[in-house]
């Protein structure tokens, strides 16, 4: 079967570091998706991996290692709204796109 | 803005009353997607339209229905809420289907949270 998992919850005081995890087994590989979902909100798309590497973009960074089937979201600098849900989606061989049940992400003064 | 609109946000309904949930969209996006989320789950997706083509997941319920009037509206009617129907439905677009090279990042609504009575 295909799975991601990804920590249930995690706490992080303002103004660190925290790296969300995220492992993959999927029936091939077409890209990995990092999504924010505040509580009773929409997610929203925060970025793309599809070459291993880091991908930075402001205070988010994404890294993708392929061959261990890894990626990790680094949020930096955390503020009190980056307290939300990061959800992790793969898209496998048939382009479809399996979601993890998300990290909850609770920031402290 | 170019958005996402789901109504409504929340309903309530008793047991085995169908229910309709509406989703438009300012995007002019060819695919729209129905998720169904659980408390602390993943999104399950429910069913697509790519156009007016309609793409059922196997495992989705006859339970749950839905329409694509045209390219700006879709609906998710379910015929019989159960219990465990109760949940955030999500609806989603994207320019095209998942089946390219490239993001093809998916635009969410708010979410329309369902309790079933």
């Amino acid at each position: 079967g295909q799975n991601i998992d990804q920590p249930t919850e995690m706490t992080a005081t303002e103004g660190a570091i925290v790296q969300i995890n995220c492992t993959y087994q999927t029936s091939g590989f077409n890209g990995l998706f990092w999504y924010q979902q505040h509580a009773g909100e929409a997610p929203t798309f925060l970025s793309y991996n599809v070459l291993d590497g880091l991908e930075e973009k402001g205070r988010f960074s994404s890294f993708l290692s392929r061959s261990k089937g890894y990626s990790y979201l680094l949020l930096k600098e955390l503020q009190m709204k980056d307290s939300a849900s990061y959800l992790c989606a793969v898209k496998d061989s048939n382009y479809q796109l399996i979601w993890g049940a998300g990290t909850k992400l609770i920031i402290k003064p | 803005d170019a958005m996402v609109i789901q109504n409504p946000r929340y309903q309530v309904t008793q047991f085995g009353k169908p229910v309709t949930l509406s989703c438009s969209q300012t995007l002019n996006h060819n695919v729209m997607y129905w998720y169904q989320q659980k408390s602390s789950q993943a999104p399950k997706l429910l069913f697509h339209y790519y156009d007016k083509d309609f793409n059922n997941e196997a495992d989705t319920p006859d339970n749950f229905q839905s329409r694509r009037p045209n390219t700006s509206f879709c609906f998710l009617d379910i015929r019989s809420p159960g219990l465990g129907d109760a949940a955030m439905y999500l609806c989603a677009t994207s320019i095209l289907t998942g089946a390219t090279s490239g993001a093809n990042v998916l635009t969410f609504g708010a979410g329309s949270r369902l309790t079933v009575l």
